[in-house]
């Protein structure tokens, strides 16, 4: 069984200053790790994806996630936040154990400041 | 290159109806799988189809069911809807089984 854990239900941060949204996951196999963002009443957009290459994964936007096996952890970061990044995250789990089907954290809102 | 769409973009029924909601995949991709969204969750997987089999299903109950057409576009069908199937649906579309699924806007269903 697979799961993931988003360590943080809201997170704020000032316009300008780093962002860090925390993931721990769960599963049998070496999974792949997604990080998709959702816009109020937008459909869910890929931020970037883990399958086993490099450990530290860049995104669109300006973000990046690393995969910490040790940890099992898959937090995303920015060094600068903007306004448009306010939105809702979610880390993914994908598990070839179970046809690949994705397997969603909770989600973490991201509030900016200005 | 055109991407994942659904239809129709809203939908308000009452108990105990039947509703079909349609999903286009992206050009050239032959795996479609659906997941419902709750207000506040994230959202959980229902089942997915590759050449128009089912490939995979989720912990949701039999009047969930589906369909993929030879052009690879989708269909799911709720029967007998009930209060807590109020969600958005959405659809996800990839190249091969296993791939990064691409999401469609969704369809926002109310039950009342």
């Amino acid at each position: 069984a697979q799961s993931v854990t988003q360590l943080d239900s809201h997170v704020s941060v000032s316009e300008g200053t780093p962002v860090l949204l925390r993931c721990n996951y769960s599963s049998s196999y070496s999974p792949s790790l997604f990080w998709y963002v959702q816009h109020p009443n937008k459909g869910l957009q890929l931020l970037l994806k883990y399958t086993s290459a490099a450990t530290l994964v860049k995104g669109i936007n300006g973000f990046e996630a690393e995969f910490k096996k040790s940890e099992t952890s898959f937090h995303l970061t920015k060094p600068s936040a903007h306004m448009s990044d306010a939105a809702e995250y979610f880390c993914v789990v994908s598990d070839p154990s179970s046809a690949r089907q994705l397997t969603f954290g909770s989600g973490t809102q991201l509030t900016v400041l200005p | 290159e055109t991407g994942v769409t659904q239809s129709p973009t809203h939908l308000i029924k009452t108990r105990g109806q039947q509703v079909t909601l349609r999903c286009s995949s992206q050009s050239g991709h032959n795996t479609v799988s659906w997941y419902q969204q709750a207000l506040g969750q994230g959202p959980q997987f229902i089942f997915q189809y590759y050449r128009e089999e089912e490939n995979g299903r989720g912990n949701f109950p039999p009047r969930f069911s589906g369909l993929q057409f030879p052009n690879y576009s989708s269909e799911l069908n709720v029967n007998a809807l009930e209060l807590d199937d109020s969600a958005l649906y959405l659809c996800a579309s990839s190249t091969l089984v296993g791939d990064t699924q691409y999401f469609g806007p969704g369809t926002r269903l109310t039950v009342l």
